[in-house]
């Protein structure tokens, strides 16, 4: 089954410089979230678009902007890099409203982020 | 506000059940998830529960949901090494809501 993409895998940036993480959903499914794991972390939510508008809203930085375009794809620009962005950035996608399992959250691998 | 507690550390042998258990404050989460995270790689969902089930169980796995006391469980039955891995609960709302994750308990499987 297909899962959800994320591009690129890693990234090394260095302080100062701009970034851009890319998501690709899984087939069908409409809300798509960021969330943010530094080391040793839990997760933590960004931010989450549902049919292209931004639905919620977490702990994400004025230095960070995000959407999701009509493919339902979503990229994820990080400005004036600081050495505490250093993370592994997931994005999940789900489907709303149609039921539990489908509402299910599904995880990318993640873009590990080092800002040097 | 919302906060999920997990203890830190489990270590068990091969073989044995492992048990992982999770707190969570927020009485108004419907869903309740386990995720499992190996090193360096992403978040595998291993199941899920309602609020308003008790115990869920998939092959190796077996959830129970105490909702009165805001205690979830995972059982892992005849834990394998390569089971070893970081384990999350996480809790949400509505299934189209932000997690809010524990800080995960770190599993231990010596052989």
């Amino acid at each position: 089954a297909a899962g959800v993409i994320q591009s690129p895998r890693h990234l090394i940036k260095e302080k100062r410089e701009t970034a851009t993480l890319k998501c690709y959903p899984i087939p069908r499914h409409d809300t798509v979230y960021w969330y943010q794991q530094g080391p040793g972390q839990d997760p933590q939510f960004l931010i989450s678009f549902y049919e292209k508008m931004q639905s919620d809203k977490g702990s994400i930085p004025d230095r960070f902007s995000a959407q999701q375009f009509s493919d339902y794809h979503s990229e994820l620009n990080m400005s004036s890099l600081e050495l505490g962005d250093s993370a592994l950035y997931f994005c999940a996608s789900s489907s709303q409203g149609q039921g539990a399992n489908q509402e299910t959250q599904y995880f990318g691998p993640g873009t590990r982020l080092l800002v040097l | 506000g919302e906060d999920v507690e997990q203890s830190l550390f489990l270590s068990v042998r091969e073989g044995d059940s492992s048990v992982i258990n999770c707190t969570y404050t927020d009485s108004s989460s419907t869903y309740l998830y386990w995720y499992k995270q190996e090193p360096g790689a992403g978040l595998q969902l291993l199941t899920y529960i309602f609020s308003n089930m008790d115990m869920k169980q998939d092959q190796r796995l077996t959830v129970l949901l105490n909702k009165k006391d805001k205690h979830l469980s995972l059982r892992i039955a005849d834990t394998q090494t390569g089971d070893s891995a970081i384990y999350f609960c996480a809790e949400t709302f509505t299934g189209n809501t932000p997690l809010v994750f524990g800080k995960g308990t770190r599993l231990s499987v010596i052989a």
